[in-house]
């Protein structure tokens, strides 16, 4: 069973752009889940989509946004980027009849902002 | 609210030691549920164990092991033996049962030489 993917792997913006970073969950899978891994921060919690909709927000600007495509995959927009947007961006997946809050991993997008 | 705390931002062993990585979390929920996740190098976060709330039993899986205790509030991971391919940045992670906000720990970062 393929796991989560996301694409790209790396993206290099500069200030001012906007970047689009893309989630594909495992197969089955309803409910896509976004986390910001910037240095020295830890993870944080983003977004939170389940069929098609957004459930939860974590304490970011409105610049963050996405969506969810009727296939379950997800997108992340960050508009306006900023140097502090440069992190590791991991996107991870449930099932909602599946071991309750079991979330899957994909390897992540390192987004830079130079 | 929720949270997590690691206290051990970086841990350094020798190969064979046991090694206990350290969680203790905060929650006004009566059900939620605890995981660890494993952060090696390539970034991928990789599941390695859910406790729910009501399930206090200890855990064991091959050379790891997981101490839950509530009334401390602590979740601790042992390694047992460790070896090199442990080296690693290992999550704890909180989320309650009405909410699939997953909050993190800050981390801890294994080195395990040989």
């Amino acid at each position: 069973e393929a796991g989560v993917t996301q694409s790209p792997t790396h993206l290099i913006k500069t200030r001012g752009q906007q970047a689009t970073l893309r989630c594909s969950p495992i197969s089955g899978h309803t409910s896509v889940y976004w986390y910001q891994q910037a240095l020295g921060l830890g993870l944080q919690f983003l977004l939170w989509y389940d069929e098609g909709e957004e459930r939860n927000r974590g304490n970011f600007p409105p610049r963050f946004s996405g969506r969810q495509f009727p296939n379950y995959s997800s997108e992340l927009n960050v508009n306006a980027l900023e140097l502090e947007d440069s992190a590791l961006y991991l996107c991870a997946s449930t099932h909602r009849d599946s071991m309750r809050n079991e979330q899957f991993f994909g390897p992540g997008t390192r987004l830079t902002v130079l | 609210a929720q949270k997590v705390t690691q206290a051990q931002t970086e841990i350094s062993v020798v190969e064979k030691e046991d090694v206990t990585l350290d969680c203790v979390y905060e929650t006004r929920d009566t059900t939620y549920y605890l995981f660890w996740y494993k952060q090696p190098p390539s970034g991928e976060l990789v599941f390695l164990i859910r406790r729910n709330s009501f399930d206090e039993q200890n855990e064991i899986s091959g050379r790891y092991s997981w101490n839950f205790q509530k009334s401390t509030s602590s979740f601790n991971f042992t390694i047992t033996a460790s070896q090199v391919v442990d080296s690693a940045v290992y999550f704890c992670a909180l989320t309650s049962y009405n909410n699939n906000d997953m909050r993190f720990g800050a981390g801890t970062r294994l080195t395990v030489k040989p």
